[in-house]
Order: structure tokens, then sequence, then C-alpha cells
């Protein structure tokens, strides 16, 4: 799996759009970009993936650059119950289940 | 329906002792990944398990071991414990041996305390 790059740690204001970035300049054409999120004392929860195109679900928004070389996971309205860590993950879709996380990035939402 | 369902949820155990965690998977999955979460660290991937079969495993010394059962529920066994796998142990599985669109869905996990 390639190597991802986040931040440690973001905040964010209620109600606003949280964006958060992960590098992974070492990403091969059939690798997804998988992010996961989790809340303390929980264990992680899928979010959102994709390959190339931008994605969207009710969670949230994936954005992919062109060169996949990085993307962003936008969570529109933030609210304080999305206060967790998030998890950029890139893999094979054919070895999933046997990834590793990086530390992530802790986002807090304040009020 | 039941998410992915891990007992016990909180252990003590002793260095040198023996423990074995388990893992009940969302009923219709059929593959199943143990992983281990030092505090303040992601998870880090042991191993993979489909249709009874190791799919795969991470960099994790041989008293860590696994099976799954013809229920699809599986169990992650520990030997010679040191205080070093002191940790959250999570279960995640998913339908198909690769995990396709939807992920993994996780449990809540075992913390495991060595002392």
């Amino acid at each position: 799996d390639a190597k991802t790059t986040q931040p440690p740690s973001m905040d964010c204001a209620e109600g606003r759009a949280a964006n958060l970035p992960c590098n992974h300049s070492t990403i091969s054409g059939n690798e997804y970009v998988y992010w996961y999120r989790q809340i303390h004392s929980q264990g992680p929860q899928y979010i959102i993936h994709g390959l190339k195109n931008n994605e969207t679900n009710e969670m949230a928004s994936l954005i992919i650059t062109e060169d996949r070389k990085s993307s962003t996971l936008i969570l529109p309205h933030a609210t304080l119950r999305d206060t967790a860590v998030y998890y950029c993950i890139v893999r094979i879709d054919t070895n999933a289940g046997k990834s590793t996380f990086g530390d992530g990035t802790t986002l807090t939402v304040k009020p | 329906d039941a998410g992915v369902t891990q007992s016990p949820t909180h252990l003590i155990k002793t260095r040198g002792q023996h423990v074995t965690l388990r893992c009940s998977p969302i009923s219709g999955h059929k593959s199943v990944s143990w992983y281990q979460q030092v505090l303040g660290q992601g998870p880090q991937f042991i191993f993979q398990y489909y249709e009874k079969e190791e799919r795969g495993r991470g960099n994790f010394p041989d008293r860590f071991s696994a099976r799954q059962f013809p229920n699809y529920s599986s169990e992650l066994n520990v030997n010679a414990l040191l205080l070093g796998d002191s940790a959250l142990y999570l279960c995640a599985s998913t339908w198909g041996p690769t995990g396709s669109n939807y992920g993994y869905t996780f449990g809540s996990g075992t913390r495991l305390t060595v002392v």
C-alpha cells in the first residue's frame, strides 16, 4: 500500500465545511483512496472511497486531484459529532482488509 | 441487524499468559480481519480470513494466531503475552474476499491490558 501523509490535527467551526487533506504521492494506478474515521472508544467507520473521480455520499465528498497524488475529504456541514480521528488509506481493492492505518488527523469541531 | 460483535469488551491478563479474543461478523459476511491498535496510533493489520482460509498476515510474531469457523466467526489467539501486547484489538468484516465497494465494518474492539 502506498504511504499517506496527513496533518496531525485540525479544528473546524460547527456548521462550517471541514476539509481534510491527504498526500499519497506514490499511489499506483490501481490503488484506491479510502477514508475512515474513529470516534473515541469505537472501531473505525468507513466513510467513502474513490479511484479517480470525485465521489459523494450522504456522509462526505472526496476530491482526488487529477494526478491522484493527493485528496481531500470534505464534511460539508461539520457537527460536534464529527469530532474524531480521520484516516486516509491507499490500497489495491483486492487487498481490502489488509490495510495498516497511519496516525490520521484528529478533527475537533468547535461550537 | 447486529453489527460486528466482539467479546470480551475488556480483559486484563498477566505477562506470559494466553488470551483468546472472539469476533462475530455481520450476518452474510464471510471475511474477517483483525487489527491491533496501540494507544495513540492507527490500527495495524494482523490477519485476514475468508471462507476459513488465511488470506493475509501482517508483521506480527508467531505468538499471534487466528482461525475462522464454519459460521464465519473468528478467534484471535495470543500466546506468551508481553506488556507491549496491551492494545485495542479490532475485528472487521465484509461480505467477500476483497471488501469491494463498501469497505469493512469494524466492531468496537476488545481492550486488552497486560500487567
